[in-house]
């Protein structure tokens, strides 16, 4: 089974509206840590938001928030006010508690951002 | 700032020949990461280590080996390279376990194998 499942492949939405990626996760450990990274064309991924499994609220940084849904095990990223720059590939990812931490990701979602 | 940095942005080999990808990270990262990143599947792990001359298989090892003999850098090596091993692959790098830490990643490698 996939750890991570990312269901949109693509999502357009408007210059100045809101719009959520979705991102469901897999996981049997209590302690993991759930991380949405953005790729633009030029290939870098970019960090954007972090959310713990313990955290009590839901994670915030600038336009990005993370729709933490613990019981039905879903990290929704939400952009609001999207603006031109924010096409681009992202990706859902976490890390389980256990091991050395590798990151998991999902397969991506392109979002496209029209004018 | 963390800086992880990719030796080629681009690089183009031919079948059979041993290819080199070199990652260094400036940050004193314990661990680093080598991804290989296709259309509709994702990143995908294929090694990570986790201290000098340590190293893990991850998701796909198979046709790729690593060498870390200093912290700083974290070598993904194509024995014998292949065209389907044609991919953008991306280092990474963070800090040990245990607080929250994400990873860092370098601009990635475009390989092409013709």
């Amino acid at each position: 089974a996939q750890k991570i499942t990312q269901t949109q492949p693509g999502m357009f939405v408007q210059e100045k509206e809101a719009v959520t990626l979705d991102c469901t996760y897999d996981t049997s450990d209590p302690s993991y840590g759930l991380f949405w990274y953005k790729q633009p064309s030029s290939g870098e991924m970019i960090f954007l938001i972090y959310q713990g499994s313990y955290d009590q609220q839901n994670a915030t940084e600038g336009r990005y928030s993370l729709n933490f849904q613990k019981a039905r095990k879903s990290a929704n990223l939400v952009i609001s006010a999207s603006q031109l720059g924010d096409s681009a590939m992202y990706f859902c990812a976490m890390r389980e508690g256990r091991g050395y931490s590798t990151l998991t990701f999902g397969k991506g979602t392109m979002l496209l951002v029209s004018p | 700032d963390v800086k992880v940095t990719q030796s080629s942005r681009y690089l183009v080999k031919r079948t059979g020949e041993k290819v080199f990808l070199e990652c260094v990270q400036d940050m004193d990262h314990e661990n680093m990461f080598w991804y290989r990143q296709d259309p509709g599947l994702g990143l995908r792990l294929i090694y990570f280590s986790y201290d000098v001359k340590m190293k893990e298989k991850g998701d796909i090892p198979e046709g790729y080996s690593v060498s870390r003999e200093k912290k700083e850098r974290f070598s993904l090596i194509l024995e014998s390279a292949s065209t389907n091993q044609t991919s953008m692959y991306l280092c990474a790098s963070r800090p040990p376990r245990g607080a929250y830490t994400e990873a860092f990643f370098g601009q990635g490698t475009r390989l092409t194998v013709v």
